[in-house]
């Protein structure tokens, strides 16, 4: 494994509903990314956040809202949804700024979501 | 624009074979460039990247890349395939975003099939 952890594995909900994708990264990096990958599509990145700051929202819809609270925890928030926005959400860190290897990414397992 | 080429879908190759899977990048700079595979119902999982020096890069799993300046081209090899090397294949390039923290592009991906 990777040291990245996500949680949920796998969530179907209701474009009403609000829930929440969880990342956690053991490996001491001070950069997470979530990123959105659908069928027959390249890896879109949607969010990097460096040192729990964020840097970077490649125009991603408000209702998808990140939170990082620290450096190792990075959270997707979800609330209505379309049946469109079903992917495998991916979440990766890297220690970015630390010196050699820092430009290299860990993903997490991901997590498959189903909108109804 | 900055972007990543992969202009194989899918790749066929019988067991004990070589293979190749390819790779073209645009991008400004000298550029850093990746590959990563994604087996089914995982995350991507990190196999080599050249960032400067030799242009034959070794990484994981006995594949290797090589750079080829001239060509804009970064392509995957492997001596020998196995079923087991059967998965999808990401080239990705670096780049930095708008507060200087490093981001990937990835290409559409390749799916590798290797037959016994």
């Amino acid at each position: 494994e990777t040291g990245v952890t996500q949680t949920p594995r796998h969530l179907v909900m209701g474009m009403t509903n609000k829930k929440s994708l969880k990342c956690e990264q053991h490996l001491g990096h001070n950069a997470m990314y979530w990123y959105k990958q659908s069928a027959k599509k390249p890896l879109e990145l949607m969010f990097v956040y460096n040192f729990k700051e964020q840097t970077e929202n490649n125009s991603v819809p408000s209702r998808f809202s990140p939170e990082c609270p620290n450096s190792s925890h990075l959270f997707l928030h979800l609330h209505t949804l379309q049946p469109e926005d079903s992917a495998l959400y991916l979440c990766a860190s890297s220690p970015e700024g630390q010196g050699v290897g820092a430009d290299t990414q860990y993903f997490g397992p991901g997590t498959r979501l189903t909108v109804l | 624009a900055q972007s990543v080429a992969q202009p194989e879908d899918q790749v066929n190759v019988a067991e004990g074979n070589p293979l190749t899977v390819k790779c073209t990048y645009s991008v400004s700079g000298n550029p850093y460039l990746f590959w990563y595979v994604q087996y089914p119902n995982r995350g991507l999982q990190f196999l080599l990247k050249y960032i400067t020096g030799d242009n034959l890069v070794k990484g994981s799993y006995g594949f290797e890349a090589e750079f080829n300046k001239s060509q804009t081209s970064f392509h995957l090899k492997k001596p020998s395939a196995l079923v087991s090397d059967s998965a999808l294949y990401f080239c990705a390039v670096r780049v930095y975003g708008s507060s200087n923290t490093g981001k990937l592009i990835f290409g559409q991906g390749t799916t590798l099939q290797v037959k016994p």
